[in-house]
This record gives structure tokens, sequence and C-alpha cells, in this order.
């Protein structure tokens, strides 16, 4: 069965560009149609969707972060990744990856904490 | 953006209960509404998609239901390993937006 596992540093520092990478196991990136997304939980609230690659490249973004955030991905490597650039302590949070299977998100990544601070 | 709310936001019940919880969008998202559960410091797991389709693996003690603005979620029977926080969210246009959550807790 597909698994996704985010990895990245756990602390950024304000102003800098936050870099986390998903790699899939068990099935391949390029494989049916689906999407791979970031989504965002901040510390004790709720969900917030980033935005979405297919393995061919086309994004969507979220309208709150556009301006800042890059979605991109490796085939080569199975693995897709998020950039997120001029961090605030507003962006500290547990940081998902997960595919989008038709309109649905299944399955998720465990998640990993993201802190911005100096 | 859709905006999604739920209602309760957290609730209280016995092992064996029959939970309700419901969950609104601010205009019509036909059956495009899906059901999470999230565990503390575990990833959310889908449970229904697409308003009342029950993910594989879920128990049939969850159930969905609604259409347009309004939707619900069913848990017949809790069991222990029910307790955990239930998000909606809704996939009819992007940004793709979640409701902020409902936490069941033990009585």
């Amino acid at each position: 069965q597909v698994k996704l596992q985010e990895s990245g540093p756990g602390l950024v520092k304000p102003s800098q560009t936050l870099s986390l990478t998903c790699t899939v196991s068990g099935g391949s990136i390029n494989s049916g149609n689906y999407y791979w997304s970031w989504i965002r939980q901040h510390p004790g609230k709720g969900l917030e969707w980033i935005g979405y690659i297919s393995y061919s490249g086309t994004t969507d973004y979220n309208p709150s972060l556009k301006s800042r955030v890059t979605i991109s991905v490796d085939t080569s490597k199975n693995e897709f990744s998020l950039r997120l650039s001029s961090v605030t302590a507003a962006d500290t949070a547990v940081y998902h990856c997960a595919r989008l299977r038709s309109s649905w998100f299944d399955p998720w990544g465990q998640g990993t904490l993201v802190i911005v601070s100096s | 953006d859709i905006q999604m709310t739920q209602s309760p936001s957290s609730l209280s019940a016995s092992l064996g209960d029959r939970v309700t919880i419901t969950c609104g969008a601010s205009q019509s998202i036909s059956y495009y509404l899906n059901w999470y559960q999230q565990k503390p410091g575990k990833a959310p797991k889908v449970l229904i998609y697409s308003a009342s389709s029950l993910q594989g693996g879920v128990p049939s003690r969850f159930s969905g239901s609604g259409s347009g603005t309004d939707f619900t979620l069913t848990i017949s029977n809790l069991q222990p390993e029910d307790f955990a926080t239930y998000y909606c969210q809704q996939s009819y246009s992007t940004p793709w937006t979640f409701g902020p959550g409902t936490k069941v807790e033990i009585k």
C-alpha cells in the first residue's frame, strides 16, 4: 500500500524558506489520476490545504499562500517537495503530505512539525 | 473560499452511544464532502468520501449523509477507538477547505 513520509528541517528562521520533501513508497508517483498535496495544521488548530501537484507538474495553490509557495515533483526519486518563502511565526505548523485521490486525501503522511523561530 | 462549519466543537459520549456531528458549507457543494478522523499525534484518516461512501476498511458503524450545504456524520455504537477529532472537508472547488473539527471525548 502507498505510504508517504515527510522530511526536512524542524526549525526555520523568520524570513527564510521552509523546504520539505515527501517520499512516496509502495507505489509510483506517476501512477493513476492522483495529485500530490501539502496540508498544514497549526498547533491545536484545524487543517489548511496548501496546494497540489500532478506527476506531470500541473499545480494549484491556495490563494492565501500562492505568492510564497512552490510545489515541485521529482518522479525519478518518487518524491515531491514544498518550498514556502519568507516564513513568519504564523507558518509554525505540522506539515502533512497526502495523495489527492479523486477529491479526497488518502493516504496522509504522519506529518512533520516545523517551528519558525530565531 | 467556501467556509465550512461544524457542530458541536466537542462532545462527551459513552461507549455504545450513537453520535451525530454536523457540517455546514457556506454555499452548495453538492455531495463533494469528505469526513476524516484524527487521533492525537497521528495523520488524519478518511472515513467517508462523497458525502456517504464508506472508505474501504472503515467500520460500518460510521455513516455519512447530506447534500448541498448540510451534512451529517453518524457513529453508531461508539467504540473506544472512536474517541478522536473529526473533520469535514469540501472538495467542490479549490481551495479545498476543512471544518474546524469536532472532538469526541469519553463521558
